[in-house]
């Protein structure tokens, strides 16, 4: 069965710095995976998506990710935190390539002035 | 131009009423899916619906959850007689297709008290 997993529900990342949000996979055929985001009082919209073409994925709001099928890994970064990054980070994987996700728990991200 | 919307925004329920919560997806659509998210974790897939068709069930916990999409627009998801652990954000989703990017409402808190 597919899966994700998330480490650290919360993040704390200076304003400037390096946001990374690690996610690891578990996929019995090659996977298509996801990042979204839910800002506060709002639905999860969609960062970006692996469907195997370039490994490295590049996203709204500066985000990108990059695929590495050797550590079953699709970790999410963006060189500069900004105030309004501040949100709770889901990753997902679809074996179907379709829409029936299974997400990780999420990263709630803290961004320190 | 709108976007998908779910109503009531929170409902409380005493422990064993049946509630009834409404998904209006975009216009055009085609499919549709409803998704729980308890306190604390990701999203998990409940149900599916391409127009009218419930083609995928799977994730509804138990027989007490019932979906339906009768005229491939609205769609509604009870619960009957409902219990704590049904507590949770019950999300509704949809996207011109099944691989198309998912749009998300802000979802329906529900509270079993």
């Amino acid at each position: 069965a597919q899966s994700v997993t998330q480490l650290g529900s919360h993040v704390s990342v200076s304003e400037g710095a390096l946001v990374l949000l690690r996610c690891n996979y578990s996929s019995s055929v090659p996977p298509y995976l996801f990042w979204y985001v839910q800002y506060p009082n709002q639905g999860l919209q969609l960062l970006l998506k692996y469907t195997s073409a370039a490994t490295l994925v590049k996203g709204i709001n500066g985000f990108e990710a990059e695929f590495k099928k050797s550590e079953t890994s699709f970790h999410l970064t963006k060189p500069s935190a900004h105030m309004s990054d501040a949100a709770e980070y889901f990753c997902a994987v679809s074996e179907l390539g379709n829409n029936r996700l299974a997400f990780g728990k999420g990263n709630q991200v803290v961004v320190i002035p | 131009g709108a976007g998908v919307s779910q109503s009531p925004r929170y409902k409380v329920a005493k422990r064993g009423q049946d509630v009834a919560l409404r998904c209006d997806p975009i216009s055009g659509h085609v499919s549709l899916f409803w998704y729980q998210q308890a306190l604390g974790q990701g999203p998990e897939f409940l149900t599916y619906f391409q127009n009218e068709a419930q083609l995928d069930k799977s994730g509804l916990p138990s027989d007490r959850f019932f979906a339906e999409r009768p005229e491939g627009s609205v769609s509604t998801l009870k619960i009957q007689r409902t219990q704590q652990e049904d507590s949770a954000v019950y999300l509704c989703a949809s996207s011109p297709g099944a691989d198309s990017p998912l749009h998300f409402g802000n979802g329906t808190r529900l509270t079993v008290t």
